[in-house]
C-alpha cells in the first residue's frame, strides 16, 4: 500500500511556457500532500503544503504566483510552473501525508523538468 | 534555516562493514524522525523511523539509535552490501496539524563489493 505517482516523470519545454505535474495517491486517499524541489546532490525543500479542498500553503520564498497547486480531490495534487525558466529546471518530488498509526509521507518517483 | 545537520557528505564503506550517519537537529518541535533512502533518479524512501520516546529501533540490518537530551540521533547499517549505496536523508517531523518534514543534507553512501 501507499503508492503515490506523479506524472510525467520528466517535461523539457521552452522557456515562458507553463508546466503541469500531476500526483496521485494510488491506494489510498491523502487529504494532506506536500511540493518539494531537489536540486542535484542536495536535499529536498519543502515547496508547499497541499490541503485537499483548501489553498496550500506556501514555505518562505516560494512564489505561490509561480508556482500554482491545485489539490482538487482526495487523491490528486497539481503543481504547475508558470512561465518557467531555465533556473526553474530541477527535480519535483510530492508526497502524500498518510494517517495511520505511523502518520508519515511517502514519495512519488519525482518529475525531472528541464527548461530550455 | 537548517535545522536538521546531517553528517558525514558521503561515506565509503566496504562490503560487510558498518554505515554510520548522524543526524542532530536544534528545534524541540519535532516529534517524529524518519530516514530515507534515495536512489539516483527516484523518489525518496521510508526507510524506518522512530519517536522520540524510544533510544533504539531495530528493523533487519538498519537502525537507528535517539539520544533526546542530546537532540542527536543515527543511523546504522549492518553488513553492508553493494545494494546500500545510496544517498540517505534523515528528517525530522514538525508538530502541528500539517506534519511537515524537515530534511537532513544527505549522505551519499557507497559500498564497495
Amino acid at each position: 500500500g501507499a503508492v503515490v505517482s506523479q506524472h510525467p516523470s520528466w517535461v523539457i519545454c521552452k522557456s515562458g511556457t507553463s508546466v503541469k505535474i500531476e500526483c496521485r495517491s494510488l491506494d489510498f486517499q491523502a487529504t494532506t500532500m506536500f511540493w518539494y524541489r531537489q536540486f542535484p546532490k542536495q536535499s529536498l525543500m519543502l515547496m508547499a503544503t497541499s490541503n485537499e479542498g483548501s489553498k496550500a500553503t506556501y514555505e518562505q520564498g516560494v512564489e505561490k504566483d509561480k508556482f500554482l497547486i491545485n489539490h482538487a480531490s482526495l487523491t490528486l495534487s497539481t503543481l504547475t510552473v508558470t512561465s518557467a525558466h531555465p533556473e526553474d529546471s530541477s527535480f519535483y518530488i510530492c508526497s502524500a501525508r498518510v494517517i495511520d498509526f505511523i502518520d508519515t509521507q511517502y514519495f512519488g518517483p519525482g518529475t525531472r523538468l528541464t527548461v530550455l | 534555516q537548517q535545522q536538521v545537520k546531517q553528517s558525514p557528505q558521503s561515506l565509503i564503506v566496504q562490503k560487510g562493514g558498518i554505515s554510520i550517519i548522524n543526524c542532530a537537529y536544534e528545534n524541540t518541535a519535532f516529534d517524529y524522525f524518519p530516514w530515507y533512502q534515495q536512489f539516483p533518479g527516484k523518489g525518496p524512501a521510508l526507510l524506518i523511523a522512530i519517536r522520540p520516546d524510544v533510544s533504539e529501533k531495530k528493523e533487519g540490518r538498519f537502525t537507528i539509535s535517539f539520544n533526546k537530551s542530546a537532540k542527536q540521533f543515527s543511523l546504522h547499517i549492518m553488513d553492508s552490501q553493494p545494494g546500500d549505496s545510496a544517498t540517505y536523508f534523515c528528517a525530522a517531523r514538525r508538530k502541528g496539524s500539517a506534519r511537515q518534514l524537515t530534511f537532513g543534507s544527505g549522505t551519499q553512501l557507497t559500498v564497495l563489493p
